[in-house]
């Protein structure tokens, strides 16, 4: 089982530039995430997906969209990429819904992003 | 919001337990305690997780305090490989924005 696989795992980017990261999972979870980590700090959650077809603003969406393809992907995209997009980012899975206390996330490789 | 407060980072030598303490003296009934792991250039991993009672896994065990207010991560023998940042994070029921992890601790594991 490969879990959760994101593309890419490097990237550069000019400010200004637009790109998506993919995610996908293969362990038929209903819930997807998002993260962003920046150094020295601990993740932050950017948007999420409880089931296919709905998605939800976490904690820090400003400057993203996503789209939740379908059951097994969920892409985050940068319309304008801004220097304070630099992050590594990170996407999770989930059987259980985002509101379960018992809920476990099973996180993929990251994707470090740059931007110029 | 409920928070968890972890030292920055630990020292253990190798084939030594190593207990890693989280305080969470806000601590609602219905918070869920989750430890994960991330080891360097790589995604966090789920290590464990309990309500009230004390938990056991393959990879460690959660002390949970009787009043909930603190809890312990115990490696049982710490490995190179356990050199990792452990976070402690509170779970609530219905609260789905707030799966934010903080900074964490900084295990070091030393021969």
């Amino acid at each position: 089982n490969a879990g959760v696989t994101q593309t890419p795992k490097f990237q550069v980017l000019k400010t200004g530039q637009s790109m998506t990261l993919q995610c996908a999972q293969d362990m038929n979870h209903n819930s997807m995430y998002w993260y962003r980590q920046d150094p020295g700090m601990g993740l932050r959650l950017i948007y999420y997906s409880a089931s296919e077809g709905t998605t939800d603003k976490g904690e820090v969406p400003n400057g993203y969209n996503v789209s939740r393809l379908n059951k097994r992907e969920f892409s985050l995209r940068l319309e304008s990429a801004a220097p304070s997009q630099t992050s590594v980012y990170f996407c999770a899975s989930s059987r259980d819904p985002p509101g379960s206390g018992a809920n476990v996330l099973t996180f993929g490789a990251g994707s470090r992003l740059t931007v110029l | 919001d409920a928070k968890t407060t972890q030292p920055n980072s630990m020292e253990s030598n190798e084939e030594e337990p190593v207990h890693l303490p989280c305080n969470h003296s806000t601590i609602s009934g219905t918070d869920y305690i989750h430890w994960y792991r991330q080891l360097p250039s790589q995604g966090p991993e789920y290590v464990i997780h309990g309500l009230t009672s004390n938990v056991n896994n393959r990879m460690a065990s959660l002390a949970i305090a009787e009043d909930r207010k603190s809890s312990t991560l115990i490696l049982h023998r710490a490995t190179l490989r356990d050199a990792a940042v452990y976070y402690c994070i509170l779970r609530d029921t219905g609260t789905a924005s707030k799966l934010t992890f903080g900074t964490g601790t900084r295990l070091q594991v030393t021969l």
